[in-house]
């Protein structure tokens, strides 16, 4: 089974502009969650999606946003980019959505750089 | 807020030598998780623990859940250079929290041939 894969891999944009990352989970996971990874603020959720509905969010502006589509394939929005936004995204795929103990599945992660 | 602290951050040891990362909150976790994360890839889940007290073996890593579900280690007999890597406690946090999982701030391991 192909594992979780996201595009791109690396990507680098300026303030002020927006990005959109994409991500596939592995075949037959509905659930897919995106998280922040930077060295001050370590690994951070910032939204999971289910069967195309968004389940949790964290504590993140309105800035960033997603949506998933009926294939389970999920997509990341980051608008008006700031320099802070500078972080490895990472998306994890899992069967079911809401359990404490659902394994998931991480993918390789987008390194995005604002300039 | 509910934190996991991870101690140590940095650990860099020898080829052979036993090792002990923890996990420490001042909540109470249904259940937590450890990671193991290699440059340039996301996290790999280890293990799961839910029940208070309980322990995991892994080959040569053993994982523990404190009795009151506050605290986990994760100790490595004979580490080998393969098992560098960042190493992350998470569990879910309680009600307050619309996040769905809190990870700790991770240990980053390093063991010399």
């Amino acid at each position: 089974k192909a594992g979780v894969t996201q595009t791109p891999r690396y990507l680098i944009k300026t303030r002020g502009q927006q990005v959109t990352l994409s991500c596939s989970p592995i075949s037959g996971h509905r659930s897919v969650s995106w998280y922040q990874q930077t060295p001050g603020q370590g690994l951070q959720f910032l939204f999971e999606y289910f069967s195309e509905t968004q389940r949790n969010k964290g504590n993140f502006p309105g800035r960033f946003s997603g949506r998933q589509f009926s294939n389970s394939r999920s997509e990341m929005n980051v608008s008006t980019l700031e320099l802070g936004d500078s972080a490895l995204y990472l998306c994890a795929s899992s069967y079911i959505a809401g359990g404490s103990t659902d394994t998931q599945y991480f993918g390789p992660g987008t390194r995005l750089t604002v300039l | 807020t509910q934190l996991l602290e991870q101690s140590p951050q940095f650990l860099s040891i020898q080829e052979g030598e036993n090792l002990t990362v923890y996990c420490n909150s001042s909540s109470v976790f249904s259940s937590l998780q450890w990671y193991r994360q290699e440059p340039g890839e996301g996290p790999v889940l280890l293990v799961t623990v839910v029940t208070g007290g309980e322990v995991k073996k892994l080959k040569r890593l053993t994982f523990q859940f404190g009795d009151a579900r506050k605290d986990s280690s994760l100790h490595i007999t004979a580490a080998q250079p393969g098992d560098t890597g960042l190493y992350l406690c998470a569990g879910p946090p309680g009600y307050s929290s619309a996040s769905k999982i809190i990870f700790g701030s991770g240990t980053r391991l390093s063991i010399r041939p």
